[in-house]
């Protein structure tokens, strides 16, 4: 079975502050996706990055990146220079080829303050 | 850039009464899901839907559920007589192919009273 789990509820920060978001997946697959959700206050999904399990080259996209660690099954987002515009609820999700799905963690409630 | 539509944006029904989910997914598209969000927790695969037919449904998706691709172009979700606990967002979402990126629809929020 597949499992995701993002054990930060929900996380406070002061604009410009560094904030990293916490994922841990589980699978018995060899092949996998992983995908990161972001839900504004507005409640649609905002797809932020796709990665493979055979890509374990971290990204960066502008404000954003990704640590994808196969050793520790954790794909971890941190924003830099956080912004109020940040604030949402961002879901960490995961993708297997036994099924035809994504598995979405609870999710984490970003608040960015002035 | 292509996106998946989602009507209407606000459903109030009544218990019991059937409602119709609809959705425009992005026209190259093959597969198909709708997921649920039960106000302020995590979304939850109901069923994906593939070469006009169901792939995987998951155990929400009983049997007062049913989907539809009717014309080509529109994927619609049944609810045959809903119940309170039917409230929740509903999400729709196309892609490509099994481990591309999904596009979600903007969602509809279903309100049971």
């Amino acid at each position: 079975a597949q499992k995701v789990t993002q054990a930060q509820t929900e996380i406070s920060v002061v604009e410009k502050e560094d904030v990293t978001l916490d994922c841990v997946y589980e699978t018995r697959d060899t092949t996998y996706y992983l995908f990161w959700y972001k839900q504004p206050p507005s409640g649609e999904l905002v797809f932020l990055i796709r990665r493979n399990s055979f890509d374990e080259q971290n990204e960066i996209s502008g404000r954003y990146s990704w640590n994808f660690q196969k050793s520790t099954s954790s794909f971890n987002f941190t924003i830099t220079a956080s912004q109020v515009v940040d604030s949402a609820v961002y879901f960490c999700a995961l993708f297997t080829g036994g099924g035809n799905k994504l598995t979405f963690g609870t999710g984490t409630q970003l608040k960015v303050e002035l | 850039e292509p996106e998946v539509t989602q009507t209407p944006s606000h459903q109030v029904t009544q218990m019991g009464q059937e409602v119709i989910l609809r959705c425009v997914p992005i026209s190259n598209h093959l597969y198909f899901y709708w997921y649920r969000q039960i106000l302020g927790q995590k979304v939850e695969f109901l069923v994906s839907f593939y070469n006009n037919e169901i792939s995987e449904k998951s155990e929400i998706f009983d049997d007062q559920f049913s989907v539809e691709r009717p014309d080509g172009s529109n994927f619609t979700l049944k609810i045959r007589s809903t119940k309170l606990e039917d409230s929740a967002m509903y999400f729709c979402a196309s892609g490509q192919g099994r481990a591309y990126g999904y596009t979600f629809g903007s969602g509809t929020r279903l309100t049971v009273v």
